[in-house]
């Protein structure tokens, strides 16, 4: 079956500085790439997805990557706000299936 | 708008029993039904999908004998987890599925004694 790795399993930056979370799938098939966030104690936010069409999305200071070739995801938070910690979780998915998701990174924005 | 909804969402039971909990889809149509656990520091494991005219499908280390799902229709399903033990313990997700997005649940946390 599928598998994601998610490579940053921490991750801290300064306010205002980007975040990169990046992510690798196995799954030639996989075809649907959303991101969630998990603050503390709590369950699954949605915050972005990209479907294997394109291979750039933005929404507002969120940009996602897809290199299909590599089979390669990545989550770009650019001008980080102390908010925007948090764990990111990564997941895959051949479009009508279940997801599989990464590990999780644990975000850190330093004010 | 889209909206998943589990009850309850902090139980707490004793070794060896068991506990059900609950999982309604609300203002959309569901596709499918998937349920996860996040063990402690851990990520989020399928336990089972349920997709429309299919039989329940559970992943490998997850079995209907130890998690038997009731699903009468898509916008409704409940699990149970029987002979609860503290490995058991963790916050168990809803997600709900029409076409590509699926809408997750606030989740059931479950504490073992």
């Amino acid at each position: 079956g599928e598998k994601v790795e998610q490579h940053e399993s921490t991750l801290s930056v300064r306010e205002g500085d980007s975040a990169v979370i990046n992510c690798t799938y196995t799954d030639t098939a996989s075809s649907y790439f959303p991101w969630y966030k998990q603050e503390a104690g709590k369950s699954l936010h949605f915050v972005i997805d990209i479907r294997s069409n394109v291979d750039r999305k933005q929404s507002q200071r969120l940009i996602v990557l897809l290199d299909k070739k590599a089979k390669r995801f990545s989550l770009h938070i650019t001008a980080t706000q102390p908010e925007d910690s948090a764990i990111y979780f990564c997941a895959a998915s051949t479009g009508y299936q279940n997801f599989y998701f990464g590990k999780g990174t644990s975000l850190t924005v330093i004010p | 708008g889209a909206l998943v909804y589990q009850y309850p969402r902090r139980t707490i039971c004793k070794s060896g029993t068991s506990m059900r909990m609950e999982c309604q889809a609300v203002g959309f149509q569901a596709t499918s039904v998937a349920w996860y656990r996040q063990s402690p520091q851990k990520t989020f494991e399928l336990i089972a999908l349920s997709t429309v005219n299919s039989a329940i499908k559970y992943e490998q280390n997850f079995t209907q004998e130890k998690f038997p799902i009731s699903h009468p229709n898509l916008s409704f399903s409940s699990m149970t987890v029987l002979n609860a033990y503290l490995e058991d313990r963790g916050l168990y997700l809803c997600g709900a599925r029409t076409g590509y997005e699926q809408y997750f649940g606030p989740g059931t946390r479950l504490t073992v004694l």
